[in-house]
């Protein structure tokens, strides 16, 4: 079964600081990898995603994230983080090529950026 | 881009009442939706997949009869939860994936989300 661990329950940083917030992953096979975000009270918006190719994978807003196989991680990550940013966000993965197979999430990381 | 549109965003009722939210995907086919349930400062727990035409499947732990999930058409989906409780106050999300095989690297399209507060 996969499932995804995101370490850090909280993560602040100061305006203008670049931000990383972790994720590893576990699944057998080859990783559907992505990352959303979540305003209060507010659905997920998609922000990236890794399916193959290139490692870096740029997104939304400015965020990117890094495909690590061997660690078995997906970092998301911004040069320069804005207090717009404060949010919560989730790593999740899909283990199968279907469309028919739900995400599964981490457990989220929120993000705090402090002017 | 592929919207999913879920309502109410809010409601309140009393104990022992059924409320009823829908989940819609306003410019594509769905045939497979998703439900979460998420608590307070908690991740996204999966409830259901619901596939058009055909009855759902519950994860492990939710009760069928309670969360009446029915998918009777490609654009909506409805979750029914019946002679609802106080422990059932939760924010409830859908997502809906597009047809077809070899769809998995699409990210999945989420509504806003049903904030359930039973009293």
């Amino acid at each position: 079964a996969q499932s995804v661990a995101q370490p850090e329950d909280q993560v602040n940083v100061a305006e203008g600081n670049p931000l990383t917030v972790k994720c590893t992953y576990s699944v057998s096979g080859n990783p559907y990898l992505f990352w959303y975000v979540q305003y209060p009270n507010r659905g997920l918006q998609f922000l990236l995603k890794y399916i193959t190719g290139d490692n870096l994978v740029k997104g939304s807003y400015g965020f990117e994230a890094e495909f690590n196989k061997s660690q078995t991680s997906f970092h998301l990550k911004k040069p320069s983080a804005l207090v717009s940013d404060s949010a919560l966000y989730f790593c999740a993965v899909r283990a199968t090529f279907s469309g028919n197979t739900p995400l599964v999430f981490g457990k989220g990381t929120r993000l705090s950026v402090i002017a | 881009g592929a919207v999913v549109s879920q309502h109410p965003s809010r409601v309140i009722c009393k104990s022992g009442t059924s409320v009823k939210i829908e989940c819609r995907s306003l410019d594509f086919q769905a045939t497979t939706m998703f439900w979460y349930r998420q608590f307070p400062k908690q991740s996204l727990m999966l409830m259901a997949t619901s596939n058009e035409g055909s009855k759902a499947t519950y994860e492990q732990g939710v009760e069928k009869d309670k969360f009446l999930i029915n998918h009777a058409s490609l654009t909506l989906s409805t979750l029914t939860v019946t002679s609802a409780h106080p422990e059932d106050s939760s924010f409830y999300i859908c997502s809906a994936s597009s047809t077809g095989v070899g769809v998995g690297h699409s990210p999945l399209h989420f509504g806003n989300g049903t904030r359930l507060t039973v009293t």
